[in-house]
Order: C-alpha cells, then structure tokens, then sequence
C-alpha cells in the first residue's frame, strides 16, 4: 500500500540557519504531494504542494520538488525562524482521489 | 468565512460511556474526512463523507465507531463504550470537491480522553 517515511525528529535549529526534513514514499500510480504543518494545539494548515514529477511547491519561504526518480519531496528552507517552530507532516494522495497518508511528522524547534 | 469548527475542543469520558464528536465543514463544502492522531504519530485516515453518503470507511474500527454527515447540520463521530486506547485527538477536514485540487481544510480537533 501506499505509505511516506519522514525523517525522524526532533530537530531543533538555531534561527537563521538552513533547513532540510526528509521524505520519501512509496505508492502506485502517480500521486499528489504535501507538506502540512502543525501549530501547537491547532489542526493542519497546508503549506505546499506539488501535483507531478519535478513540480517545485513554495510557501512562506519553505519548498519542496517532486522528485519521481528518488520518490522524495524534501522540504526545505533557507533561513528558518522562531516562528516557524512546529510540526511538519508529508503527505500524498492517490491519483484522483483525496485521501491522505500521511507520514509520522517532524517536530521542529527553532531557538533564537 | 468560517473555517471548519469542531467540537468540543477537550472531552473527557469513563471507560464504557459514549463520545460524540462534531464537525461543521466550511461553508459550501460538501465532503467530510476525519483522521485520528495518536500521540506523537501521524494522523490515520478513517472515514471520508458526503451529505447522507459514507464514500470510504476503510479507516474505521469495525466496532463501536460509527459516522454521519446528515442532510441537515454538521458531521457526527461516534464511538460507542470507549476504552483508554480510543484517547487521541480527532481531526476533521472538509473540502469543496473530491480530487486533489480541491485542498483540505482543517477543523482544530477535538481531543479525547478516556479515563
């Protein structure tokens, strides 16, 4: 079945600095990617997405490629903030339909 | 415009009693999932409505968890005799269409906790 690996956290950052979280994926056919973040006590905002191969998804500073050869979609960031302080979930869904799998999620820290 | 609202935000139930979980999808949505996220683990899809439809329950526990999604009023989550494994936070999420280019909203969730 279809499934999303994410690095394990937590990963804790001084500001300013880069970052990169993990994913890759196993799945049929061709899926959509996402990355959802999670702030303390709330639900699951989306941040980026990217619907085929070599699509880049960009949001607030964060991207993320599709990457079929590899099946991955690393998110990254060039300078991270205390804000951005949160946890990170990678996503897909199955071609054409809307049910996410998700992976286990990355708690972010970032110390300023 | 409203996001999705859930409630209650915290429920608190014994062993043996019922949990009913609420979920008002944002205006003009007509799709409904719930997914549940068990500590420190990622969210697990259960269920996946449409108005007096239940599409996809692949997710749900064979007993004591039932779902509706009523003509009339909001998306009802139901678990029958809780037990302490049942404690997690409940998310639902509701979109305008079916298909990945419709975005998922997110409700805040509901946490509960068996005692």
């Amino acid at each position: 079945g279809n499934s999303v690996t994410q690095m394990e956290g937590p990963v804790t950052l001084s500001e300013e600095a880069f970052l990169t979280i993990n994913c890759t994926y196993t799945a049929t056919g061709y899926p959509s990617l996402f990355w959802y973040v999670q702030y303390p006590g709330e639900g699951l905002q989306l941040l980026l997405k990217a619907t085929k191969a070599d699509d880049k998804g960009s949001n607030k500073g964060f991207e993320a490629t599709y990457r079929k050869e590899t099946t991955s979609f690393h998110l990254e960031k060039g300078s991270v903030q205390v804000s951005d302080s949160a946890v990170y979930f990678c996503a897909l869904t199955e071609q054409g339909a809307q049910k996410l799998v998700f992976g286990q999620g990355t708690r972010l820290t970032i110390n300023p | 415009n409203a996001g999705v609202m859930q409630n209650p935000r915290h429920l608190v139930r014994r062993r043996g009693q019922e949990a009913r979980l609420r979920c008002s999808p944002m205006k003009g949505h007509s799709h409904v999932y719930w997914y549940r996220q068990l500590p420190e683990e990622g969210l697990k899809f259960m269920v996946y409505l449409q108005k007096e439809n239940i599409i996809d329950e692949s997710g749900m526990p064979k007993e004591r968890f039932s779902a509706e999604f009523p003509k009339e009023g909001p998306s009802i989550l139901r678990i029958q005799q809780v037990v302490r494994g049942d404690s997690a936070a409940y998310f639902c999420a509701s979109s305008e269409e079916r298909g990945h280019n419709s975005p998922l909203h997110f409700g805040n969730g509901t946490r509960l906790t068996v005692t």
